[in-house]
């Protein structure tokens, strides 16, 4: 399995207060990425980096903010939690742009209350 | 816009046989990649597939393959001999070769292995 540890695995907070989710990797991966699963939504792309301090936003980036000062993690950052950011993130890493073999890291399941 | 559609929310099966799971896309790129992902109870995302679009030779992995039809913008999963241990919520996904990170899942379809 690919090293793709994120923290915490469970989170529980306060509408309105910032929260970081940390992705940390060892695979020297170039490619990492932010999703967050909802039902009947899938898996929706947050942001993502190519690069350390390159990163861009994806589908549904409102209301978040990431940053990659290492090669190894990849902070996602809810600067003010809403209840509608309760949800299953996912982070993922890959090698190579294009070919898009993603590796997951097993989840964060955030509660905004 | 890119989209991933899977029309199947719940699908059950009878151990030991073949279900087929259903996704269409739309894309007006030429070049790209198709996905089925698999996430089991433990939440962990599994890639099962993956499919080249330039290549009309259809993926095969043990008991998973596909069958991709490119001008009907499909690409269904078929399981064989279904295990108990298959039963997980499956992601069909997308990616044009143009766009880096931006990989579109569908909704997603949750199948029962029924023993």
């Amino acid at each position: 399995d690919a090293g793709i540890t994120q923290s915490p695995r469970h989170k529980v907070t306060e509408t309105g207060t910032p929260v970081t989710l940390r992705c940390h990797q060892t695979e020297n991966h170039r490619y990492m990425y932010w999703y967050r699963q909802d039902p009947g939504h899938g898996l929706r792309l947050i942001h993502y980096s190519y690069g350390v301090k390159d990163t861009d936003k994806g589908e549904v980036s409102d209301g978040y903010s990431v940053s990659r000062s290492k090669t190894e993690d990849f902070l996602l950052t809810l600067e003010s939690a809403t209840s509608s950011q309760t949800s299953v993130y996912f982070c993922a890493i890959s090698e190579s742009r294009g070919k898009e073999k993603l590796f997951f890291g097993s989840g964060t399941q955030l509660s905004v209350l | 816009a890119q989209t991933v559609t899977q029309s199947q929310p719940e699908m059950s099966v009878q151990e030991a046989e073949t279900v087929t799971l259903s996704c269409t896309y739309d894309t007006s790129e030429n070049n790209y990649y198709l996905f089925w992902y698999k996430q089991p109870p433990s939440r962990q995302m599994i890639l099962v597939i993956r499919q080249e679009a330039y290549k009309q030779q259809n993926a095969t992995e043990n008991r998973f393959s596909v069958n991709f039809q490119k001008a009907a913008k499909s690409f269904s999963l078929k399981i064989s001999d279904s295990q108990l241990g298959d039963t997980a919520m499956y992601f069909c996904a997308f990616i044009a070769s143009s766009n880096t990170g931006k990989l579109i899942f569908g909704q997603g379809t949750t199948l029962q292995v029924k023993p």
